[in-house]
């Protein structure tokens, strides 16, 4: 079973500092990665993709893909107390397969 | 521009009743995709709507089901309800029968089952 894994925290992280979430997935073959912000009740908020290796920056968010060890990870810098928040990874495995598939999510709590 | 709009936001069912969500994909995307999301839990995939067939299923029971109509639009039934589908039923939607750019989420259903 294709599985994405995330540590689920929670996260602390003071206000200011590098935060950073890390994600694995099973296939090799995978094409396309997510992440996703979900506030507490609130429904997933995409914030960022990433499909080849290397780092993608938007703003303060950084995703970094690695597909010969099959991470991706996120990292938010300067992080805010609105950056408190679960986040989640999500994969799509392969061309022709268009689920994505989700990790449990790692709870983040920035400390003002 | 109007996002996914999901209806009901909150539900409470008894055990055994059957329910119906909706769902109206984004502007411009044709593509609805709905997901089980229990609490502290990721979203599980239920199916994929595309062109009003359903394209592709997750590991649920055939208690649920779905279509989708000519405008996009989709619905989620779930019949014979238990305790344990109480969760938050998450309508996704995306264009041109890819996810490729990710999906849009609507603010979703909250189903309560007692």
């Amino acid at each position: 079973q294709k599985e994405v894994e995330q540590n689920s925290g929670p996260l602390s992280v003071p206000e200011g500092a590098i935060a950073s979430l890390n994600c694995t997935y099973s296939d090799r073959g995978s094409q396309s990665f997510f992440w996703y912000r979900q506030y507490s009740g609130k429904s997933p908020e995409l914030i960022m993709s990433i499909y080849s290796n290397g780092d993608k920056e938007d703003g303060r968010f950084t995703a970094q893909l690695n597909k010969a060890s099959q991470y991706v990870s996120l990292l938010i810098r300067d992080s805010q107390p609105s950056d408190s928040a679960t986040y989640l990874c999500a994969v799509r495995w392969n061309f022709g397969n268009e689920k994505l598939t989700f990790g449990t999510g790692t709870r983040l709590t920035i400390i003002p | 521009d109007a996002g996914v709009t999901q209806s009901p936001t909150h539900l409470i069912k008894t055990r055994g009743q059957q329910v119906t969500l909706r769902c109206s994909p984004k502007s411009g995307h044709d593509t609805v995709s709905w997901y089980q999301q229990a609490l502290g839990q990721g979203p599980q995939f239920i199916f994929q709507y595309y062109e009003e067939e359903e394209r592709q299923r997750g590991n649920f029971p055939d208690r649920f089901s779905g279509h989708q109509f000519p405008n996009y639009s989709s619905e989620l039934n779930v019949n014979a309800l238990l305790l344990g589908d109480s969760a938050l039923y998450l309508c996704a939607s995306s264009p041109g029968g890819l996810s490729s750019y990710g999906y849009t989420f609507g603010s979703g259903t909250r189903l309560t089952v007692v």
